[in-house]
């Protein structure tokens, strides 16, 4: 079956070093979502990419959808606390209704 | 709306009974996802809904799991007989027709089977 594989797993960073996550799928993705889950919560939407090559930023945080629809990245610019959390990136495939999500990057940052 | 809501919260069960996970959608969604949570295996779809109707099941780990639809407002996933590694967190997740289509989630049954 379809795997979403994410790496690394997990991320130690300073405040104010910037992060990456990237998001591989053995399958070829309609769309690809991303969402953040803090620690103790529930994953929450972040963003949606469709277009092959696709980038969106949101403030600090920049997403890019691959060439071929079966890869993607999160990169965060000079990480703050709040940004503490696990990130997970999430593919849609079976006509854009099955969500499978990757295996997630738990992201700390120390001050 | 008060976003997906699932019940209970907390379950704490010994390995052998029947438990019984519960989840309203959002009003109006369409689709609605069974995920389980462990720090083994992350996030993983157990079985979706479109319309009421399962339309993916392959997530679903044996036949003592099983998961039903009766009507667009509510859905159960059911656990018999429960064994320890059922342990997890168990997400419900509901989400539109059309548009961008975000998945929103409840807050999640926390399952301890001892």
């Amino acid at each position: 079956g379809q795997q979403v594989m994410q790496i690394p797993q997990y991320q130690h960073v300073q405040e104010g070093e910037d992060f990456t996550t990237y998001c591989n799928s053995s399958t070829t993705l309609s769309n690809i979502q991303w969402y953040k889950q803090r620690p103790g919560g529930h994953p929450v939407f972040l963003i949606q990419l469709v277009k092959s090559g696709e980038v969106k930023k949101q403030k600090r945080l920049t997403f890019q959808f691959g060439e071929a629809k079966k890869n993607s990245s999160l990169h965060i610019t000079a990480t703050q606390t709040t940004d503490v959390g696990t990130y997970f990136c999430a593919g849609l495939t079976g006509g854009g209704n099955k969500l499978t999500f990757g295996t997630g990057t738990q992201l700390k940052v120390e001050l | 709306d008060a976003g997906v809501i699932q019940s209970p919260r907390h379950e704490v069960t010994e390995m052998g009974q029947e438990v019984t996970l519960r989840c309203k959608p959002i009003s109006g969604h369409n689709s609605l996802f069974w995920y389980r949570q462990t720090m083994m295996r992350g996030l993983e779809l157990l079985i979706y809904f479109n319309n009421n109707v399962p339309i993916d099941d392959s997530g679903m780990p044996e036949d003592r799991f099983s998961a039903k639809m009766p009507n667009a407002s509510f859905s159960t996933l059911k656990i018999q007989p429960s064994e320890p590694r059922d342990s997890a967190v168990y997400f419900c997740a509901s989400r539109p027709k059309g548009g961008v289509a975000e998945a929103f989630f409840g807050q999640g049954t926390r399952l301890t089977v001892v």
